[in-house]
């Protein structure tokens, strides 16, 4: 198994510009998110998606989108790239317990740099 | 929602001395407490975890426990030695969601 693969390792952008962040995982895990770590701030859960078809926003959502298609992708679409989206993302997936709960062991892949000039 | 407060923010210890990092939580739905250890350039692995059915949970030279009715959980790491140098993380999970503290910067000094 692969685990959770995260694609490019590094992105340069110019402001305004789009571009999407993509994630993987192939331990048919529903649990999907996407953090950003910033220094000082720790990881800040951006959107996140209990299962194909279904996503919600979490603590910083604006000026991201997501869409979960297949269980197996979660890409991440940044609209309009702002220098503040500078960051590292990391996305991460889990298993899904019975009442809707997330598992307990979070699988992060190994991050996006992202530098917005 | 959830908040998670991490102190202290950095913390450098004498290689064989205990370290601790002290976490407070919010939220009393969260019913469950990792710790995650991040290296330099790498992604947070997780490193020892606790239910808030449980006070006290040990692995070799780490351990965690939880206080639910002050909100407070805490690392405790014994006999460091230098590849325990890097940033730790706690956390707090609510039913859909994780919340980290900030990060503690763990040195440990040869």
């Amino acid at each position: 198994n692969a685990g959770v693969t995260q694609t490019p390792k590094f992105q340069v952008l110019k402001t305004g510009q789009s571009m999407t962040l993509q994630c993987a995982q192939d331990m048919n895990h529903e649990y999907m998110s996407w953090y950003r770590q910033d220094p000082g701030m720790g990881l800040r859960l951006i959107h996140y998606s209990v299962g194909a078809g279904i996503t919600d926003q979490g603590e910083v959502p604006n000026g991201y989108n997501v869409s979960r298609s297949t269980t197996e992708d979660f890409p991440l679409r940044l609209l309009s790239a702002a220098p503040s989206q500078t960051s590292v993302y990391f996305c991460a997936s889990s298993s899904h317990l019975a009442g809707g709960r997330i598992g307990e062991t979070q699988y992060f892949g190994p991050g996006t740099r992202l530098l917005v000039l | 929602g959830e908040n998670v407060e991490q102190h202290p923010s950095t913390l450098s210890v004498q290689e064989g001395d205990s370290a601790v990092i002290k976490c407070t939580y919010s939220d009393s739905a969260s019913n469950y407490f990792p710790w995650y250890k991040q290296e330099l350039g790498k992604r947070p692995q997780l490193i020892i975890d606790i239910r808030s059915n449980v006070g006290e949970k040990k692995d070799q030279r780490i351990a965690v426990t939880l206080n639910k009715t002050a909100k407070h959980f805490s690392l405790h790491i014994t006999e460091t030695q230098p590849e325990d140098s890097a940033v730790y993380f706690c956390a707090a999970r609510t039913p859909y969601k994780l919340s980290f503290g900030a990060g503690t910067t763990v040195t440990v000094r040869a």
